[in-house]
Parts: structure tokens; sequence; C-alpha cells
């Protein structure tokens, strides 16, 4: 079972176009972070939002942390077929003494040439 | 290539043996971490070391896993009498003392016959 909700499961869209993926929780988290995965490859990190409300860019990548660190947004602007793969959302949560960090099921993204 | 290993990439066995799986994490990381993917899922946590240390096991993982890190630097993920439901993708990942993020190996892919 995910604890983080991740919407949508699947995005196809074509190249050029703009997008937003999100990442929920009904929990607060101490930390979030954004992975990129492609198949047959472990998840490799994009970026580790912290405090609530923080923005992170990353290219045509913009990070949002909610207010309340319970959710987070990732945009993408002009999308490219290089953009095509799972994206995952995984946090820390703050109730939790442990130090397993829980993933969403991710969104997959195909970006059509 | 000073990233995290995991030997083998690919294990095809049948149902009743045993496996296990090797990760040489990134040499000063102190943390490190398994889960398991199933296609279409964001990866599961198993289990978490630090150092040499087992301080968290998941419920997932049933009698029939166990995990070791004996001097603290590389560890292995035994599975026993496999199961096709054990079919799966086996990720580690390490992480230093300062920062949450994880660094993945790309992953150990285990198909149950």
């Amino acid at each position: 079972t995910q604890l983080l909700e991740q919407s949508p499961q699947f995005l196809s869209i074509q190249e050029g176009e703009n997008l937003t993926v999100y990442c929920n929780s009904s929990s607060v988290f101490s930390s979030l972070q954004w992975y990129r995965q492609e198949p047959g490859e472990g998840p490799v990190l994009l970026v580790t939002v912290v405090t609530g409300g923080e923005v992170k860019k990353l290219k045509r990548l913009t990070f949002q942390f909610g207010d309340a660190r319970k959710d987070s947004s990732l945009h993408i602007t002009a999308a490219q077929p290089g953009d095509t793969g799972l994206y995952l959302c995984a946090g820390a949560y703050v109730e939790v003494e442990d130090n397993d960090m829980r993933f969403g099921a991710g969104t997959r993204l195909t970006v059509k040439p | 290539d000073t990233g995290v290993s995991q030997d083998p990439r690919h294990k095809i066995t049948k149902r009743g043996q045993n496996v296990t799986f090797r990760c040489d994490p990134i040499s000063e990381h102190n943390r490190l971490y398994w889960y398991r993917q199933t296609l279409g899922q964001g990866p599961e946590f198993l289990t978490y070391f630090q150092n040499e240390a087992q301080l968290e096991k998941s419920r997932l993982l049933s009698d029939r896993f166990s995990a070791e890190r004996p001097k603290g630097s590389f560890s292995t993920l035994e599975i026993q009498r496999t199961e096709q439901g054990d079919s799966a993708m086996y990720l580690c990942a390490s992480a230093g003392v300062r920062t949450g993020e994880l660094f993945f190996g790309e992953g150990s892919r285990l198909t149950v016959l």
C-alpha cells in the first residue's frame, strides 16, 4: 500500500507541452524527494525539498513543496522526449521515527516527438 | 565508478531455490536500504542498516528473507525457498550521515519460474 498518492498515474503528451504531476499525503513530511526512473534502472534523485512553500528549479523542472508540507508538485515546461520516465516522490514522515523513505507509485510520463 | 553497485543485475531461478543479491554502497555512506519494486509500483521499503546494525525491517519481509551487512560496508539480501510472488526488482540505496538523499543502484531483477 502506497502512503503517498501520485497523480496522474500515466501521462502522455506531445513534445513542447507543459505538464504538472502531483504528490499528496495526509501526513506531514520532514522532507520530500523527487526521483526519475528509466526502465531497468534504479531511481535517480532530482531534488530534495525541506521547507514548506519551498520552490526549486532544475532547468525546465520546477518543484514546489506545499506550505503544510503534505504535498508537492513537479512542473515541466516545454517537455522533451528525454523527459520520458517514471517520476517518483518519496517522503520522510515527521511522526514516524524510522528512517525509511516511503515512495509513491509514480507518474509514468511519455513525451512524444 | 563510485556509485552504488548491485550484483547480479538479473537472476532467473526455479521456485524453491535460494538466491542472494549483493549491494556495494557508496564508500562513505553509512546508511543502506533495500527496496522491492514490482511493475507499475514505486519502491517498497524492505530493510535498513546504519553501519552494520539492521535497524528496521518491513512487515513485507517474511522469514524467508534475510539481509546482512557484516562489516558495515557491502550488504547481502538472501531469499530462501523462492516463490513466484518474489519476482521483482530488488533495489539497494545508500545515504550519507548528513542527508537523507538516497542513491540507488541499478537493481537486481529476479524472475522466479
